[in-house]
């Protein structure tokens, strides 16, 4: 089972805003990593740490942390946001020092 | 430009033995750690274990002790995962991946992984 919990699906409307989830203990000591990954293709890094935003990623992905809990944010979503959402923290333990969410499908309506 | 780039799939029998590797380029391979992270089909993704190819250090997931090993060839910028006694329940695309080391902002860690290999398919059926 991930040690980071996310929803499993989300849809959002062509151009609205959608918020994706990441809950886990582990998130009050390490920020979230965020990775698209979309069907038959390697995971790519989005958002990562308070602010950070890899380079040739749209400015339309951003991130928050309160607490035990990461968000991920597209604004104005495209057609092309249309993946799965993974997040992923360093663990809190040996058993599991890395850990990685579920994920979580992105449908754009 | 970093890239990892992986070994072609592999079709396994039960309790066979498997090697993938991983050639990273762009970069000094012993100047970051990498993460071997696997996905079976229609689930998430799992990591199996980290090498520090510089010290030769690695850490498995505890599901996989014993049963993986990590290795690297510095000169070539190679680094090896082996699994032994392959199940079923081993199918899954198998991805390398850069470890960036861990850095403090406003008292937090971040870390991240960026870039993953193309992944290799490893399918173990009878």
């Amino acid at each position: 089972s991930s040690e980071l919990t996310q929803g499993p699906a989300v849809s959002v409307a062509l151009g609205q805003t959608v918020t994706i989830t990441c809950q886990g203990a582990s998130l009050r000591t390490f920020y979230a990593s965020w990775y698209q990954q979309k069907p038959g293709q390697a995971p790519v890094l989005v958002f990562y740490g308070k602010t950070n935003r890899p380079s040739g990623i749209s400015d339309r992905f951003s991130g928050s942390s309160s607490g035990d809990t990461a968000s991920l944010t597209i604004t104005g979503a495209q057609a092309e946001d249309e993946a799965d959402y993974f997040c992923n923290s360093r663990g809190n333990s040996d058993i599991h020092p890395v850990v990685f969410g579920g994920g979580t499908k992105l449908t754009v309506l | 430009q970093v890239q990892l780039v992986q070994s072609g799939p592999e079709v396994k029998k039960p309790g066979a033995s498997l090697k993938v590797s991983c050639r990273a380029s762009g970069y000094n391979l012993i100047d970051y750690s990498l993460y071997w992270v696997r996905q079976a089909p229609g689930q998430g993704l799992e990591w199996v274990g980290w090498i520090n190819p510089k010290t030769g250090e690695t850490k498995y997931a505890w599901s996989f002790q014993g049963r993986v090993t990590l290795t690297s060839d510095t000169s070539n910028n190679i680094v090896y995962m082996e699994m032994s006694r392959l199940t079923s329940e081993d199918t899954a695309v198998y991805y390398c991946a850069r470890d960036q080391p861990p850095l403090y902002e406003d008292w937090v860690v971040k870390t991240w992984i960026d870039p993953w290999g193309q992944g290799t398919l490893v399918t173990v059926s009878a």
